[in-house]
């Protein structure tokens, strides 16, 4: 069985950092990618990393509204995604969610399984 | 970035009535398309990969259609568990943007 697993949100205030884990197991975690995504109290889902397969050395990506703040990484051994999330600002308060990208036939893309979530709250 | 514009924003509607909800992409997305269900407090799930194929174990009222950049989620005969939120998400190139949700409730 899939399963991912959150942990490490809280309250943060402004400006400080915070590291949220996923613990997966159920699945070769080396074969897929990985992302991680945050939903705003009320608001739409955002995608904000990724975290590409073995294949493709693990790359990643991230949006423009972290890129240079967060960093995403894993722990093959253990297989878990990590999220650093550094200078931490008032409109990172979300839900953040890691999910699995399946990839279906070759080159169809979908977040076939997530986490149940954890709460991060940055305020003074 | 490619936006995606989903519609409509919300929807009351009554067990066992049929409802369509759009997601127009800003360019072609060329069927990357994936729909998720979000009930309230809850993660997302799964409904359709590569804008047509549900995934596994999703029922068969619910269908995906589109191509280019209008994409349609169509849910045959709501059933009670289907109210909640959904959303369209493009997988053509990072970043994978969500649509900003259509919320299904009860009238």
């Amino acid at each position: 069985e899939v399963k991912l697993v959150e942990s490490g949100g809280g309250l943060v205030q402004p400006g400080g950092s915070l590291r949220l884990s996923c613990a997966t197991s159920g699945f070769t975690f080396s074969d897929f990618y990985m992302e991680w995504v945050r939903q705003p109290p009320g608001k739409r889902l955002e995608w904000i990393a990724a975290s590409r397969n073995k294949a493709n050395d693990y790359t990643t990506e991230y949006s423009a509204s972290v890129k240079g703040r967060f960093i995403v990484s894993r722990d093959t051994s253990q297989s878990i995604l990590y999220l650093q999330m550094n200078a931490l600002r008032a409109e990172d308060t979300a839900i953040y969610y890691c999910a699995r990208v399946n990839d279906y036939d070759g080159g169809a893309y979908a977040m076939d399984y997530w986490g149940q979530g954890t709460s991060v709250t940055v305020s003074s | 970035d490619i936006q995606m514009t989903q519609s409509p924003a919300s929807l009351s509607v009554s067990v066992g009535e049929t409802v369509t909800i759009t997601c127009r992409a800003s360019e072609n997305i060329y069927s990357n398309l994936a729909w998720y269900q979000q009930k309230q407090g809850k993660s997302p799930q799964l409904l359709v990969y590569a804008a047509t194929n549900l995934a596994d174990g999703v029922p068969s009222r619910f269908s995906g259609s589109g191509s280019g950049t209008q994409y349609s989620l169509k849910i045959n005969s709501l059933q009670s568990e289907d109210f909640g939120s959904y959303y369209c998400q493009h997988f053509w190139g990072t970043p994978y943007t969500f649509g900003g949700g259509t919320k299904l409730e009860i009238k």
